[in-house]
């Protein structure tokens, strides 16, 4: 099983800031099959980026995702104030699919 | 609008079992797979299962297999997850996802449907 690691745990931002979070794997990510989630207090999580670095429908530019092998990096440009929340990623490279365990970004 | 929703959550005895029913409505239903995930309350994402587009594979977490069984009825567009012989630390809201392409990202969430099990 692939183990996902992401940092910070919590970042702490105000609105306008560039916000840059980090997942890295225990194995390569085969394919490039890494996507990242932002779930809000009682809400479903949304898909923001697959393919490490597509955009899903309707995510606005200022996110951007990059990365390669065992890192992978997600960047809000400057952060809106619905940006605040948790973000997860998730590797479904492998039948095995696994999730990080999130870092949460605050005001 | 493309819709899942899920239901069947409760409260369970440890041991006991629960069906999850995902009923799915705006999209093509045999054309996609389906994710189950799980959170604790106050935790993070755990994948738990998955079955394919016509439902010939099934994957499941090492924590669940042999106890969850996931099923699909394409009469009724819903996705089901069986579980059996329920753990106290399997308390979570239970979401149903679908995935974008076959083995792809998850695309669309349901609400999510809440497991208790407790005594």
């Amino acid at each position: 099983e692939i183990v996902l690691t992401q940092s910070p745990g919590t970042l702490s931002l105000s609105p306008g800031e560039r916000a840059t979070l980090s997942c890295r794997a225990s194995q390569t990510v085969s394919r490039s099959y890494l996507a990242w989630y932002q779930q809000k207090p009682g809400q479903a999580p949304r898909l923001l980026i697959y393919g490490t670095a597509s955009r899903a429908t309707g995510i606005p530019a200022r996110f951007s995702g990059s990365g390669s092998g065992t890192d992978f990096t997600l960047t809000i440009s400057s952060l809106e104030p619905e940006d605040f929340a948790v973000y997860y990623c998730q590797q479904y490279g492998s039948s095995s699919l696994t999730f990080g365990g999130g870092t949460k970004v605050e005001i | 609008q493309v819709h899942l929703v899920e239901s069947g959550g409760g409260v369970v005895q440890p041991g006991g079992s629960l069906r999850l029913s995902c009923e799915a409505s705006g999209f093509t239903f045999s054309n996609f797979g389906f994710h189950w995930v799980r959170q604790a309350p106050g935790k993070g994402l755990e994948w738990v299962s998955y079955i394919q587009y016509d439902g010939k594979n099934k994957f499941y977490a090492d924590s669940v297999r042999g106890r969850f069984t996931v099923s699909r009825d394409s009469s009724k567009n819903t996705v089901y997850l069986q579980m059996d012989s329920l753990r106290a630390e399997e308390t979570a809201m239970y979401y149903c996802a679908r995935e974008k392409l076959p083995y792809d990202a998850f695309d669309v969430w349901g609400q999510g449907t809440m497991v208790s099990v407790s005594s």
